[in-house]
């Protein structure tokens, strides 16, 4: 159980258009999402929950114009890089918890964006 | 600095065992977690431990706490080639993440 789909797996896109990525609870329901960018060699950043039905909270630095979180069910949420630039280019991941805060994230399998 | 800190490379010989470390610094954290990403993919969560606990073995897994030191590890016995990937442990409520443990296994 919990399984967390995220689409699509690789995107290349040029500069100056936006790309959807779509993160989905499979088998649960999920009130919070969460957002992350994982650098090469890197940990994990947040960059924003993702909260049912409000709007999404955004971490320091990272601009809420630039990447758009939408989640308008319990089952989806959605990140839109808009206006996309090369230094966009990164693995984004979504994660979910099917219970309360204490409880495991399951992740998505991650999107490789890459913008040309 | 980050909260939760791990060493950024292990190497070892298929078959021997794995053991990669883990120090936090919240004391309220209430669940620690281990989580495995293989290359071009997401983060499969392993195991978890409640802090109160002090050791969970799950098959080849075996999760050690120490709460006074907040240092946490994970035991991987047997290693294989498969099991080649980065390791993250990650603390509750706030999920914070370490760097991740680069795991290589040589045949």
């Amino acid at each position: 159980g919990a399984v967390v789909s995220q689409h699509p797996s690789r995107v290349i896109c040029k500069s100056g258009t936006s790309v959807k990525i779509e993160c989905r609870s499979l088998d649960f329901q999920a009130t919070t999402m969460f957002w992350y960018r994982q650098f090469p060699k890197k940990s994990l950043m947040l960059m924003a929950t993702s909260n049912e039905g409000s709007k999404a909270t955004y971490e320091q630095g990272v601009e809420k114009d630039k990447f758009l979180i939408n989640h308008a069910s319990l089952t989806l949420s959605t990140l839109t890089v808009t206006s996309a630039h090369p230094e966009d280019s990164s693995f984004y991941i979504c994660s979910a918890s099917a219970g309360p805060k204490d409880s495991p994230l399951h992740f998505g399998n991650g999107t490789r964006l890459t913008v040309t | 600095g980050e909260d939760v800190e791990q060493s950024l490379f292990l190497s070892v010989r298929e078959g021997d065992s794995s053991v990669i470390n883990c120090t936090y610094t919240d004391s309220s954290s209430t669940y620690l977690y281990w989580y495995k990403q293989e290359p071009g993919a997401g983060l499969q969560l392993l195991t978890y431990i409640f802090s109160n606990m002090d050791m969970k073995q799950d098959q080849r897994l075996t999760v050690l706490l120490n709460k006074k030191d907040k240092h946490l590890s994970l035991r991987i016995a047997d290693t294989q080639t498969g099991d080649s990937a980065i390791y993250f442990c990650a603390e509750s409520p706030d999920m914070r993440f370490g760097a991740g443990t680069r795991l290589t296994v040589k045949p």
